[in-house]
């Protein structure tokens, strides 16, 4: 069967960095997803993974290497806004979104 | 502004009840979802809509009906729903076309059956 894996919950110090793991095991991969999704409120896209090696936006990273079936999501600086869910959703070959349970990440003071 | 709204955002019903939920989006966009999301599970692929056409139906019991009369709006009707159907559901919207295709979410509708 297919499955995505990554922590349910982490806990991170306002200013320090964190890193979310994903693992992943789907029919095929056509691209890996990173969404940010506070709570009550929708899902937002982050990041978009294809090809291995690190693709950098502003505080947020995200790594893939393909050949592990492993992704990361960076944030660095942390802030209390970054306080949210994050899904990880891998893309199959039949095109289908394979999604996380996500990891619901704290920001303490 | 996401560009997919959702109503109503907060449903309490009874397992007689009919209702239905709404999604719109203002993107522009050729494909639209409906997504299950329980608590500390992943999200549910439930229906898949392409040019307002059904493509895609993930063994969704009858209870739900979806609708979709044109590329911006979906429906997804609701009756004799069990409590284990209560759930955040989620729309949202992609261009159906290749590369990321990202896709924009709606909201959500907070389901509650009694």
């Amino acid at each position: 069967g297919q499955n995505i894996d990554q922590p349910t919950e982490m806990t991170a110090t306002e200013g320090a960095i964190v890193q979310i793991n994903c693992t992943y095991q789907t029919s095929g991969f056509n691209g890996l997803f990173w969404y940010q999704q506070h709570a009550g409120e929708a899902p937002t896209f982050l990041s978009y993974n294809v090809l291995d090696g690190l693709e950098e936006k502003g505080r947020f990273s995200s790594f893939l290497s393909r050949s592990k079936g492993y992704s990361y999501l960076l944030l660095k600086e942390l802030q209390m806004k970054d306080s949210a869910s994050y899904l990880c959703a891998v893309r199959d070959s039949n095109y289908q979104l394979i999604w996380g349970a996500g990891t619901k990440l704290i920001i303490k003071p | 502004e996401t560009g997919v709204t959702q109503t109503p955002r907060h449903l309490v019903m009874g397992m007689t009840n009919k209702k239905s939920l709404k999604c719109e989006q203002h993107l522009g966009h050729n494909a639209m979802y409906w997504y299950k999301q329980s608590a500390k599970k992943p999200l549910e692929l439930m229906f898949v809509y392409n040019f307002k056409e059904q493509t895609e139906n993930n063994s969704v019991p009858s209870r739900f009906s979806p609708e979709c009369p044109n590329s911006s709006h979906l429906f997804l009707h609701l009756h004799t729903l069990q409590p284990e159907d209560s759930a955040l559901y989620l729309c949202a919207s992609t261009t159906g076309t290749s590369g990321p295709d990202t896709q924009y979410f709606g909201p959500g509708t907070r389901l509650t059956v009694l």
